[in-house]
């Protein structure tokens, strides 16, 4: 079955850039999804497509997506960014989403 | 702007089913151009996907839960529901619904139902 692994945790000093990535095979060939998971809250979507904001999800969130790793990107990161952030992408074999183990950001 | 709110009970014995549903407001299920999620999250284990259903009822199901689990949709209480047999204490975790657009992610998402399977 199809898998993507994410790094349990990634450190980062306020107003540095924050890179997570998010590995699968072939990815680049897949969309890619990002999602913010704060504690008592829902997820929220940050990153469709690859590299598109949906409203209101601020500017310093990008993402990139290419061979077998997608990337999500946080500029001049805040203490409010920290939180889990989990990959997700449609596996067209099993007809199946699939969701990385998510990584624990901490700022 | 479309809500999705989660109903059901909060307390499940084992081997009995899970039975959970989603309301829609806002908007139609009906709109073709989205399909209705059901996803959960352990908070050891991260987000797992649970299934989705289009409104024409085409669905597609986790491998890992397909055999106990069923997403129903019924358009005229703008509602989809989530049936899981079966239950063990593994599938104790925070139930969410949501929109998602094809290829393009889960965008609104209801508040979420804690959902605990004990005797």
């Amino acid at each position: 079955s199809y898998e993507l692994t994410q790094p349990p945790s990634v450190s980062v000093s306020p107003g540095q850039t924050a890179s997570i990535t998010c590995s699968g095979d072939k990815l680049g060939d897949k969309y890619a999804s990002w999602y913010q998971k704060k504690a008592g809250q829902s997820p929220g979507l940050i990153i469709y497509e690859d590299n598109k904001r949906p409203s209101g999800v601020p500017e310093r969130f990008s993402g990139s997506n290419s061979g077998n790793t997608a990337t999500l990107t946080i500029s001049g990161t805040q203490a409010m960014d920290e939180a889990d952030y989990y990959c997700q992408a449609w596996d067209i074999s099993s007809s199946s989403m699939i969701f990385g183990g998510g990584t624990k950001l901490t700022v | 702007q479309v809500q999705l709110q989660e109903s059901g009970p909060g307390l499940v014995k084992p081997s009995l089913t899970l039975s959970l549903t989603c309301t829609v407001s806002g908007g139609s299920i009906s709109n073709g151009g989205y399909y209705w999620s059901w996803v959960r999250h352990h908070p050891e284990k991260g987000l797992e996907w649970i299934g989705n259903i289009y409104h024409d009822a085409t669905t597609f199901y986790n491998p890992s839960l397909r055999g106990r689990l069923f997403i129903l949709i019924d358009t005229s209480k703008n509602q989809f529901s989530l049936q899981l047999l079966s239950v063990t204490a593994a599938d104790t975790a925070f139930y969410y619904c949501a929109r998602g657009k094809r290829l393009s992610g889960m965008d609104v998402w209801g508040q979420g139902t804690a959902v605990i399977v004990s005797s």
